[in-house]
């Protein structure tokens, strides 16, 4: 057990439609990374949150975005949901933002996304 | 462009026996190399961190080597065991004042008794 929780486990949805991925981070860690991993793409590096401020973009598409809150919790919304959009979504944190250091990461059990 | 490269995509071993997975890279500026271990369905679980002016780094029976002057490093298992049967993830950081990643698309092991 990583220390970083994600809801719902499994999420099953149509084309259009929207849908919010919840992560907690272990406890003290500041950082929060959200990845899509897909069977034709592999992991993908979606954004960095760093204690409530957006620090880093990836592969994230317009339909999507994120929030961390005061209470380091973070959110990954996506809407107008294409069957593309399926894919297993990880959250991450480690305890700072400096990401060019050693910063080991800690992934969550992920959320399974069915967009049918 | 940053790739990662890894080979070979798949393995099969009996049990008790070594492997080494290989990565290549042309990412630029590099800042660190990882390997992760990623069971299926669940989250990727980190092997060893390794810097530019690190060699070698060990996590158990798990050795990371790298190589920056080529470009190449390899994840070396000792005495493989059942429970080794994962796929094994390498991702190199760039450097620079924001987190870079860029992933392989991973070596599949399976360790067969």
């Amino acid at each position: 057990d990583s220390g970083v929780t994600q809801t719902p486990k499994h999420l099953i949805t149509a084309t259009g439609q929207r849908v919010t991925l919840r992560c907690s981070p272990r406890s003290g860690d500041l950082s929060v990374y959200w990845y899509q991993q897909s069977l034709d793409q592999g992991l993908q590096f979606l954004i960095q949150y760093y204690n409530g401020e957006e620090r880093a973009k990836g592969n994230i598409l317009e339909r999507f975005s994120a929030q961390q809150f005061p209470d380091l919790h973070s959110e990954l919304n996506l809407s107008s949901l294409e069957l593309g959009d399926s894919a297993l979504y990880f959250c991450a944190s480690s305890p700072q933002g400096v990401q060019d250091r050693k910063q080991t990461q800690y992934f969550g059990p992920g959320t399974r996304l069915l967009v049918l | 462009k940053n790739q990662v490269e890894q080979s070979p995509q798949s393995l099969i071993i009996l049990e008790g026996k070594n492997c080494t997975l290989q990565c290549n890279y042309t990412v630029s500026p590099f800042s660190n190399l990882r390997w992760y271990k990623q069971d299926t369905g669940r989250g990727p679980v980190s092997l060893t961190i390794m810097t530019f002016s690190e060699n070698t780094k060990s996590n158990g029976r798990y050795t990371a080597t790298l190589d920056a002057d080529t470009k190449q490093s390899s994840l070396h298992i000792t005495a493989s065991q059942l429970s080794d049967s994962a796929s094994y993830i390498c991702v190199v950081i760039s450097s620079g004042g924001s987190y870079i990643p860029t992933f392989g698309r991973g070596t599949s092991l399976i360790v067969h008794p």
